[in-house]
C-alpha cells in the first residue's frame, strides 16, 4: 500500500518562514508534487521533485530525500494569502497513468 | 484557455437517484482523473483514463462509472446515490507524456446526498 504523512495543522506569523514536512512509504517512486489548496477551491500546482535536493521557486522551495522517504515545502516571507492547505502527493509508479497518492494535507494558518 | 471545466458546481441528490458529473478539458491532455475529497482529507482517486476509450479503476471506484469517448470529455456517473457519496469531486488532467507534468484541476462539484 501507499502511505503519506503530513502534520494536520500549522500556524505561523506573517513575514516568517515555515517548513511543512511530508514522509512517504510507497511501493515505488516516480516523483513528488506539492499542491496548494485554498478553502473551497481546486488544488494548484506548486512544485515537483524527483531527484534528491532542493528546488527553489521564488518564495517557495521544496526538498526531497529519496533514501529517507522525506520531503518538505519551505515558505518564506509568509503572507496572509498563504493561508491554505498544502497537499503532498507521490506518484508511486503503479500500473502507469501518472496516478498520484495524496496526503491528507497540512492546514497552514498565517497570523499577524 | 478554459482549462478543466466541471459542471454542475453544486448538486443535492436524494438517496437512490442517479446523476452524471461532467468534466471537459481543452488542453488536448491525454490523461484524465476523477477524485473525491471528504472534509479534512486528501484526494482519493476514483477512476482515471490514459486516452479515449481507455479507463481504469482507482482507489475508490465502487458506486461510480466513467466513460471516455473523446479526448476532451470524461464524465463520472453515479447510478444509485448513497449518503457516503456526499463529497467534493474534482476532475483533473495532464498531458501524460512526461512524469514531471502536474495535474490541472477543475473547480470541483460539491455533491450532497440526502
Amino acid at each position: 500500500g501507499q502511505n503519506i504523512d503530513q502534520p494536520t495543522e500549522m500556524t505561523a506569523t506573517e513575514g516568517a518562514i515555515v517548513q511543512i514536512n511530508c514522509t512517504y512509504q510507497t511501493s515505488g517512486f516516480n516523483g513528488l508534487f506539492w499542491y496548494q489548496q485554498h478553502a473551497g477551491e481546486a488544488p494548484t500546482f506548486l512544485s515537483y521533485n524527483v531527484l534528491d535536493g532542493l528546488e527553489e521557486k521564488g518564495r517557495f522551495s521544496s526538498f526531497l530525500s529519496r533514501s529517507k522517504g522525506y520531503s518538505y515545502l519551505l515558505l518564506k516571507e509568509l503572507q496572509m494569502k498563504d493561508s491554505a492547505s498544502y497537499l503532498c502527493a507521490v506518484d508511486p509508479f503503479t500500473g502507469g497513468g501518472n496516478k498520484l497518492t495524496f496526503g491528507t494535507g497540512t492546514q497552514l494558518k498565517v497570523e499577524l | 484557455n478554459a482549462g478543466v471545466t466541471q459542471t454542475p458546481k453544486f448538486r443535492i441528490l436524494k438517496i437512490g437517484q442517479s446523476m452524471t458529473l461532467q468534466c471537459a478539458q481543452d488542453m488536448n491532455h491525454n490523461y484524465m482523473y476523477w477524485y473525491r475529497q471528504d472534509p479534512g482529507m486528501g484526494l482519493k482517486l476514483i477512476y482515471y483514463s490514459v486516452g479515449a476509450g481507455i479507463t481504469d479503476k482507482g482507489e475508490v471506484p465502487n458506486g461510480y462509472n466513467v466513460s471516455r469517448s473523446t479526448t476532451e470529455d470524461f464524465p463520472l456517473r453515479l447510478e444509485l446515490a448513497a449518503p457516503s457519496q456526499t463529497s467534493v469531486y474534482f476532475c483533473a488532467s495532464t498531458q501524460g507524456m512526461e512524469q514531471n507534468q502536474p495535474q490541472h484541476f477543475g473547480d470541483g462539484t460539491r455533491l450532497s446526498i440526502l
